[in-house]
Parts: C-alpha cells; structure tokens; sequence
C-alpha cells in the first residue's frame, strides 16, 4: 500500500546527540515536509522540500537539518544545537496541494 | 488504534452559505482537537483547537467549533463563507495522554463567488 512511513514511533535522545528521523513514502509526491507539535500548540513548519537537491526553512529550523537525495526520503535530523528537542515530529508529503500525513515520531531527551 | 473521519471529500457552496464540516474520531479517552486550514500555494494554519472547558471554540476567521463528547465530533463551522475560504481543512487528535497527532484525509471546501 501507498504510503508514508516514519520510524521510529518513538526515539529518546542523549545530551548532546545527534538524531535522525526517518521519513520515507511511496506515493510519488514532489513535495515533502517536516513539523513539530508541542503540547498544547498547533504544528509548525521545521523544513520543507518541492523537489530532490532542494529544501527550504521552515519557521523554527533552527537547531535542525535535512537532507532529500532521493524524492521517496526526507530525513530529519535534530542536532544537539537544538536545545529544546523533546516533541512530536509529523512528516507529511503532498501532490497537487493535498496533504498526506504520516504517523509520527515523538523524540524526548533523556 | 485511533483513527479520525473527516466524511465530506469535497464541498462546494456559494459565497454568504453555511458551513459546517464533519469530523469524529474514535477514541473513549480525553482528547485535544485541531482544525487546520490549507490555503493554495501555502502551509498548513492552525484554525482552532481544543484542550479543556467549554466546548464551543472560537477560532480565526470567524470559524467555531464543538465538540460533543457523546458523538465523538468536533464538527467545523462557519455561517457564512467568503471566496478566500476555498482551501482544504484537517481535522486533527491528539490523544491524552500519548503525543501522537492522527489526521483526518482532509476536505476540500470550493466556495464560488
């Protein structure tokens, strides 16, 4: 089946650390995004990119990086420059403006 | 597994109707509840949201939202649409006590001028 696939469901981070997260699908879209929700507030845009080789920031990419060598991957990384990493991370992909979703990474800092 | 149905696909209705969109989640537990809003060519806005208290939210551009525990909704609603409301609405839950933020496929609302 088509999809989104981000993994790990859950990922704890060291002091310090770098962290990728995965975000893989199959659909064929252009354009893949990355987004953080905090408790209590709405998702926000980390970074996004409209085709392969090219990404742009989001509003809160600081502390991030991404990288889209392939058009089915858009891996996130969160390096240790970010200081406030424990969050949900929704990776989403869209094709003619629709959004598709996947189900999420929730990372938290030991 | 939580999931959340938004029902209408697509909407389409003349500029000063009525809106209200369908949006029920299955869960028995406490929940937070989200609209977003995607206009063409842009990102995705949070419209409203809901966490605790009453449950008739007022969110930006004049849309509202309830949620009926009882029915599992938290239906979008608008009374009187405006062409630049054309966009694609989410629905969004967020369950209690675990992070993760399940969305609703999305409706297409066209609002004709």
């Amino acid at each position: 089946d088509g999809g989104i696939t981000q993994s790990p469901k859950y990922l704890f981070r060291k002091e310090g650390q770098n962290v990728t997260l995965s975000c893989e699908q199959n659909l064929n879209h252009d354009a893949m995004y990355w987004y953080r929700q905090d408790p209590g507030q709405g998702l926000r845009l980390i970074y996004y990119s409209q085709i392969v080789n090219d990404f742009q920031k989001g509003d809160i990419a600081e502390g991030y990086s991404v990288s889209r060598e392939k058009k089915e991957s858009f891996p996130l990384t969160v390096t240790s420059a970010q200081k406030n990493p424990t969050a949900f991370y929704l990776c989403a992909s869209s094709i003619y403006g629709k959004l598709f979703f996947g189900s999420g990474t929730q990372l938290s800092v030991l | 597994a939580q999931s959340v149905s938004q029902h209408n696909h697509h909407v389409i209705l003349s500029e000063a109707a009525s809106l209200e969109l369908g949006c029920n989640y299955s869960y028995g537990g406490t929940v937070n509840l989200f609209w977003y809003v995607q206009y063409p060519g842009q990102h995705l806005q949070l419209l409203l949201k809901y966490f605790s208290g009453d449950p008739l939210v007022k969110g930006i551009k004049g849309f509202e939202a309830e949620f009926i525990k009882s029915k599992f909704s938290f239906n979008l609603r608008k009374p009187s649409v405006q062409w630049s409301d054309t966009a694609e609405y989410f629905c969004a839950v967020n369950l209690g006590s675990a992070r993760q933020l399940t969305f609703g496929s999305g409706t297409q609302l066209t609002v004709l001028p």
